[in-house]
C-alpha cells in the first residue's frame, strides 16, 4: 500500500519569505499527486495536482510543485508567502482510485 | 462549482445512541463519495468508498456494521454511526467525485466536515 510522509509538521514564516514543504511517497508504480489546502474554518480545497506530463505543476495563488520521480517527491513551493497563506497543507497520492493523505503541515505566516 | 455540504457541522450525542451525517453534492452529480475520519494531529483516514446504488467498500479495520453508509442518490450519501461510543468522537469528512470527471481522475471535492462528540 502507498504511504505519504510530510516532513514539516509546523512551519512559521514571515511574509515575503519563500516556502518549500516536503512530501515523499512510497509506491513503485504510476501515481497521481495532489496538494490540498485547508484554510482556518474552511474545508479542504485542491491546490494543485499532477497526473502526467510536465513535472513542474503550477496551481492557484502562486503555488507550484515539482514531481521528482527518482526521489519519490512532490514538494510544494511558493517564492513569497502572504499572511493569507496561513493554513494547513496536505500532500496526497492517488493509486488505483484510492487517495492517501499525509499528516499535514501547518503553515503560519507572520505579518 | 463543485460544492459539497455536510450536515450537521457539529453533533453531540450520548453513548449508545446512533448519529446520522449527511453529505450532499450541491451542484453536481456524484457517482462516488468517500468518507474520511480525522483524528487530532493525524491525517485523513479513508473509511469507505461508496458508489451510487451499490454497497460501500470499507477499508481494512473499519467496522461496516458500526459505520453504515448509504449512497441512495447521485447527490446524497449518509454515514450512520451506530451505538456510538466516546472513542468514535472524531472529525468526519466526506468528499465526492462527479460524473463529469474522467475515469482516471482522482479529483475529489470535500465537504466541511462534521465534528462528532460522544459523551
Amino acid at each position: 500500500a502507498q504511504s505519504v510522509s510530510q516532513h514539516n509538521h509546523h512551519v512559521i514564516l514571515s511574509e515575503a519569505a519563500s516556502l518549500e514543504l516536503g512530501c515523499n511517497y512510497s509506491y513503485g508504480g504510476t501515481v497521481n499527486l495532489f496538494w490540498y489546502v485547508q484554510y482556518p474554518g474552511q474545508h479542504l480545497q485542491l491546490l494543485l495536482k499532477y497526473f502526467s506530463g510536465d513535472p513542474l505543476v503550477k496551481g492557484i495563488k502562486g503555488f507550484e510543485a515539482e514531481f521528482i520521480k527518482s526521489k519519490f517527491s512532490f514538494n510544494l513551493r511558493k517564492p513569497s508567502v502572504q499572511w493569507s497563506d496561513t493554513a494547513e497543507y496536505f500532500c496526497a497520492v492517488g493509486v488505483y482510485q484510492k487517495v492517501t493523505f499525509g499528516i499535514g503541515t501547518k503553515l503560519q505566516v507572520i505579518p | 462549482g463543485a460544492v459539497v455540504s455536510q450536515h450537521p457541522s457539529r453533533v453531540i450525542c450520548k453513548s449508545g445512541t446512533s448519529v446520522k451525517i449527511e453529505c450532499r453534492s450541491l451542484d453536481f452529480q456524484a457517482t462516488t463519495m468517500f468518507w474520511y475520519r480525522q483524528f487530532p494531529k493525524q491525517s485523513l483516514m479513508l473509511m469507505a468508498t461508496s458508489n451510487e446504488g451499490s454497497k460501500a467498500t470499507y477499508e481494512q479495520g473499519v467496522e461496516k456494521d458500526k459505520f453504515l453508509i448509504n449512497h441512495a442518490s447521485l447527490t446524497l450519501s449518509t454515514l450512520t454511526v451506530t451505538s456510538a461510543h466516546p472513542e468514535d468522537s472524531s472529525f468526519y469528512i466526506c468528499s465526492a467525485r462527479g460524473v463529469f470527471f474522467a475515469a482516471s481522475s482522482y479529483e475529489q471535492y470535500f465537504g466541511p466536515g462534521t465534528r462528532l462528540t460522544v459523551t
